[in-house]
């Protein structure tokens, strides 16, 4: 059965980085891309990035130079690094999984985890 | 970056009704855009993919229509598990851009 599992730190101070797994389970690394989507409170999904089963990455054209996706296949993760968070930078973070029947589209999301950037 | 234009932001109705959700790309992107339902608290669930494709397990009352730059999510006879955020975006290339969401709330 498909998971994606997000896990990160909660709390950072503005300026810090920011590293956030994704452990997934059901499917291989290397035939299907995790995507990265954040929510603000209150607000709307914003795509950040997609790192594809060759290891070939895509990032959103405004957050580029800040964000990093990466993963390890032995070990089912996928990680995204952010640097020079600010408070603008709270959000819900998922990864999802882009379906290779569907398009490449999100056929599975994690739960999400929460970052707070505040000092 | 293609812009993902959505409306309206927010619509109200009652059970049984019919609702049309529109989204509109600042360029040709084909057939290549996707429809997501949102629940509160909730992940997202994939709803469309390729304009008019249901993912799999989407209830019939869904359907999804338009290609090139026009593009719209029609819910017939709304049930009450409809209700909640709707989001569009295309996946034509990269990077992939969300239309800024619809809240459909029960009148």
């Amino acid at each position: 059965q498909v998971q994606l599992k997000e896990s990160g730190p909660g709390l950072v101070a503005p300026s810090q980085s920011l590293s956030i797994t994704c452990t997934v389970s059901g499917f291989s690394l290397t035939s299907y891309g995790v995507h990265w989507v954040r929510q603000p409170p209150g607000k709307g999904l914003e795509w950040l990035g997609v790192i594809w089963g060759d290891g070939s990455t895509n990032y959103h054209s405004a957050l580029i130079s800040r964000l990093s996706i990466s993963k390890d296949n032995s070990k089912s993760q996928v990680f995204l690094k952010m640097n020079s968070l600010q408070t603008d930078d709270t959000a819900m973070y998922y990864c999802a999984r882009g379906g290779l029947d569907y398009g490449y589209c999100f056929d599975y999301w994690g739960q999400g985890t929460t970052l707070t950037v505040s000092s | 970056d293609i812009q993902m234009t959505q409306s309206p932001a927010s619509l109200s109705a009652s059970v049984g009704e019919t609702v049309t959700i529109t989204c509109r790309a600042s360029e040709n992107i084909y057939s290549y855009l996707a429809w997501s339902q949102q629940k509160q608290g909730k992940s997202p669930q994939l709803l469309v993919y390729n304009a008019k494709t249901l993912a799999e397990g989407v209830p019939s009352r869904f359907s999804g229509s338009g290609s090139g730059t026009q593009f719209s999510l029609k819910i017939n006879s709304l049930q009450p598990e409809d209700f909640g955020s709707y989001y569009c975006h295309h996946h034509y290339g990269t990077p992939w851009t969300f239309g800024g969401g619809t809240k459909l709330e029960i009148k």
